[in-house]
């Protein structure tokens, strides 16, 4: 059974561009969770998507936005990108709502120059 | 503003010692809770899930509640050199809440 995939997995933009990163979930898992993992900080809590509605978003600005497709996969948009914005973004995802196990994808690593 | 703290270490032990990984949280209506390994340029693994008071044993592995304490704790047994890796503790109310993580080196 294939795991959580995301895409690309690296990806450079320059200030001021927009970032779109990709998400697939564990085939039958409905909810897909991002969060963000800049150096030497813990996860941040980024967006959770359930049968294709928001259902929860953490601490970050509105141009981190996202969306949740019929298939389930999702994607994070990142508008005016900045600096600070250079992290590893993952991707998890799970069978059920809320608690859950998630299971991780191998991330997308956005450099922002 | 929740949060769940673990010490960063690194904490350093022997091959074939016991490890032991702390967690606390400040939510009391946190619900359930995970402790994941995450290599150096890898995404988080599970590697245990306790949703009850009391101990949870799977393998070398043992994870700990006390929700009266708001304590979670992960107990490695037989350490090995590949579980050298950071831990991370996370604890779910309306969203998964991550601790930094604690770094473990096992060194033979």
């Amino acid at each position: 059974e294939a795991g959580v995939t995301q895409s690309p997995t690296h990806l450079i933009k320059t200030r001021g561009q927009q970032a779109t990163l990709r998400c697939s979930p564990i085939s039958g898992h409905t909810s897909v969770y991002w969060y963000q993992q800049a150096l030497g900080l813990g996860l941040q809590f980024l967006l959770w998507y359930d049968e294709g509605e928001e259902r929860n978003r953490g601490n970050f600005p509105p141009r981190f936005s996202g969306r949740q497709f019929p298939n389930y996969s999702s994607e994070l948009n990142v508008n005016a990108l900045e600096l600070e914005d250079s992290a590893l973004y993952l991707c998890a995802s799970s069978a059920g709502t809320g608690g859950d196990i998630q299971y991780f994808g191998a991330g997308t690593r956005l450099s922002v120059l | 503003q929740k949060e769940v703290e673990q010490n960063s270490g690194p904490l350093s032990v022997p091959e074939g010692a016991i490890a032991s990984l702390n967690c606390t949280y400040s939510d009391r209506g946190s619900q359930s809770f995970f402790w994941y390994r995450q290599y150096s340029g890898k995404s988080p693994e599970l590697i245990m899930f306790i949703y009850s008071n009391g101990d949870k044993e799977d393998g070398r592995f043992t994870a700990q509640l006390n929700k009266a304490s708001q304590y979670v704790s992960l107990l490695i047994r037989d350490s090995q050199p590949s579980d050298s890796a950071t831990y991370l503790c996370a604890a779910y109310t309306d969203k998964l809440i991550f601790g930094t993580g604690t770094r473990l080196q096992v060194f033979p």
